[in-house]
């Protein structure tokens, strides 16, 4: 079946605990995302990746960083977690972006920081 | 890409067409419109897309303008499962290939 898979699905933790969620697609997508969903904000995006080793800063990226070793992963690593940074966090892929494309986006990461 | 302007919430009663607005008056002649939605809190699921022509899938149909100023999104016969939260977005190939932006989109009520 394709889909788009992220781990942990929620989790807790504290200010200043590195953390990682990872993104993986079995779409052989050459394109992937991470965007932040917060009440009355919509949909942001944190990163996005055109390709393995390719990756640019969406509209939110500060706090966050990324990589892309394998075409199929993407994961997001938060190096010192803030309150600020709780939301709910999703990945998404798409084939490329030639503007025929679409998004797939996976089931989301509810991420509290205390 | 272009920026579109979409009602906050529509209501529609189960059964009858759900008729979605978007108006995009500044799109490019190389820019797709294509909608998406989000069903509490799970993660945005593609719909359609079109250039010129109106388009039609098993999921909606997609009514452009000539102008291409303004579509709408229409859901034939609405259910309860249908209410979520719709989004208009438009894109241009290549351009800022890599960034995406979802508006606020529409919040699309069926009700019994």
């Amino acid at each position: 079946e394709a889909q788009v898979t992220q781990n942990p699905r929620y989790l807790i933790t504290v200010t200043g605990k590195k953390l990682t969620v990872t993104c993986s697609q079995n779409m052989n997508h050459e394109y992937m995302s991470w965007y932040r969903q917060d009440p009355g904000l919509g949909l942001r995006q944190i990163y996005y990746s055109m390709n393995v080793e390719v990756t640019d800063k969406g509209d939110v990226p500060e706090g966050y960083k990324v990589s892309r070793k394998e075409k199929r992963n993407f994961p997001l690593i938060l190096e010192s977690p803030s309150p600020n940074q709780t939301s709910l966090y999703f990945c998404a892929s798409s084939f490329g972006t030639s503007g025929y494309e679409t998004q797939y986006f996976g089931p989301g990461t509810r991420l509290l920081v205390l | 890409d272009a920026k579109t302007t979409q009602p906050p919430s529509m209501d529609c009663a189960e059964g009858r067409a759900a008729n979605l607005p978007c108006n995009h008056s500044t799109i490019s002649g190389n820019e797709y419109v294509y909608w998406y939605r989000q069903i509490h809190s799970q993660g945005p699921q593609y719909i359609i897309h079109g250039l010129k022509n109106n388009e039609t899938n098993e999921m909606a149909s997609l009514i452009i303008t000539e102008d291409r100023k303004s579509s709408t999104l229409i859901l034939p016969h609405a259910t309860l499962r249908d209410t979520a939260v719709y989004y208009c977005i438009v894109r241009a190939p290549n351009t800022n290939a890599g960034k995406s932006t979802f508006g606020d989109g529409t919040t699309l009520t069926v009700k019994p």
